[in-house]
């Protein structure tokens, strides 16, 4: 069973359209996290989910919209897709406040292709 | 605010040699350190990490780091790498902000193993 687990693995699509990721863990943690990895391997925290509640929102453009649905899942939306999303989009959890020392756990990755 | 750098991009060396990666943070609280591998297409896994207590920790792979507090370093290394140790490795940091592990990543250092 994998324990941080994303959808799609893949994503191509034009400018302008809107894409979603999905992610979900069963490790019973509280958070979750979505992180951009951009060509340059360089990591970015864009948002930060506790028991779905948003703790961190990094200067992210507005066309991104996370989602927790319940603490297991979080997804994220993009709007008006733009080259520059292209990237490989990392979910990732940690046990929650308290009982974290800040050791993430990721997931395999989504990579988006904006043409 | 807390850094981590992480000075060498490009690392190459010969199979079955030692390799040295090295990290330097920054930081003006107390920090746990982190050390993550990241596989070709693949998200990211824990190395090992240095949490209290002794300085040099032992991780998989036959991977160790030592935490140097005075020159607030956290290298890490192997004494014979192999080809399937190729890979980019990220030095990251945490700490408590408002109740919260806060963490940041360095910009990784490619681990080129030549037969």
């Amino acid at each position: 069973d994998t324990a941080v687990s994303q959808t799609p693995k893949y994503l191509v699509t034009q400018m302008g359209n809107d894409k979603s990721i999905k992610c979900e863990q069963n490790l019973g943690h509280d958070t979750m996290y979505w992180y951009k990895q951009d060509s340059k391997k360089f990591l970015k925290i864009m948002f930060s989910y506790n028991n779905k509640e948003l703790i961190i929102n990094e200067t992210v453009p507005n066309r991104f919209s996370p989602k927790s649905p319940d603490k297991a899942h979080l997804n994220l939306h993009i709007n008006s897709l733009e080259l520059g999303d292209s990237a490989v989009y990392f979910c990732a959890s940690s046990p929650g406040q308290g009982r974290t020392t800040g050791e993430l756990f990721f997931g395999e990755g989504s990579r988006l292709t904006v043409l | 605010a807390q850094s981590v750098t992480q000075l060498d991009s490009q690392v190459p060396v010969f199979e079955e040699a030692p390799v040295e990666l090295r990290c330097n943070y920054s930081s003006s609280v107390s920090v746990y350190l982190f050390w993550y591998v990241q596989y070709p297409n693949q998200g990211l896994q824990l190395l090992l990490k240095y949490l209290s207590g002794s300085t040099l920790v032992k991780g998989i792979n036959g991977f160790e780091a030592e935490f140097n507090k005075s020159q607030t370093s956290f290298h890490l290394r192997k004494p014979s790498v192999h080809i399937s140790d190729t890979a980019e490795y990220f030095c990251a940091v945490s700490w408590n902000s408002g109740g919260y592990q806060k963490v940041t990543f360095g910009t990784g250092t490619k681990l080129q193993v030549i037969p």
